[in-house]
């Protein structure tokens, strides 16, 4: 298995609402990050999670809460957000620094 | 602190010309990757190529190739005999270190169309 699963692939939220995003990978990797991209813009750096203790958090609000249950699962937890929080929300894994792999990402529409 | 420079925002090729995206970065690292993803209109981050700082040769997968100046600091990537389903955005990415981990860094991106 090389995939990094995202579910799910579109949300629509309200701002009172509270929702997950998942990730999961079965590829042994150790490493486990959370990325948000607005249209157009190159993907920018939320979470590191390296041997599912947190890492880096790149000052995100505290809106958005990561968690990482076990080695092969990372969660973004979401929670009273703002309509400029709608983005593509991409999940990565890597081993060794050279084999970063993407999950096909999440669209949220916060409403 | 790293950076990435993609100075070309769009890029326009017909079928089967090769083109050329440049990407420079600055690093004070001796030891660093760089690596080009493409991005589809769904959104996946599909993982093109790679380059480590110490190999000695260019890297190549298939139709793609990574012309590497290290002196000039640039990575750009070749992509021989365009296709149609080339058409997509295109990212050269620096893996960063510092003291809390490390992560991949990325440019601005280069929207590709490839035309009939």
């Amino acid at each position: 298995d090389t995939e990094v699963t995202q579910t799910p692939k579109h949300l629509v939220m309200g701002m009172t609402n509270k929702k997950s995003l998942k990730c999961e990978q079965h590829m042994g990797h150790r490493a486990m990050y959370w990325y948000k991209q607005k249209a157009k813009k190159p993907p920018e750096l939320m979470f590191v999670y390296s041997y599912e203790k947190l890492s880096i958090n790149e000052s995100v609000p505290s809106r958005f809460s990561p968690e990482c249950p076990n080695s092969s699962l990372l969660n973004l937890h979401l929670h009273a957000l703002q309509p400029e929080d709608s983005a593509l929300y991409l999940c990565a894994s890597s081993q060794r620094d050279r084999g970063y792999t993407f999950g096909s990402g999440t669209r949220l529409t916060v409403v | 602190a790293q950076k990435i420079t993609q100075t070309q925002p769009g890029m326009f090729v017909q079928e089967k010309e090769a083109v050329t995206l440049d990407c420079t970065y600055d690093t004070s690292d001796q030891s660093y990757g760089l690596f080009w993803y493409k991005q589809p209109s769904s959104g996946e981050m599909i993982f093109l190529i790679y380059q480590g700082s110490y190999d000695e040769q260019n890297a190549t997968e298939g139709r793609y190739s990574l012309n590497f100046q290290k002196a000039r600091k640039s990575a750009n990537l070749v992509i021989s005999a365009s296709q149609l389903g080339d058409s997509a955005m295109y990212f050269c990415a620096m893996r960063e270190v510092n003291q809390a981990g490390t992560a991949l860094i990325f440019g601005k991106g280069t929207t590709l169309s490839v035309s009939s």
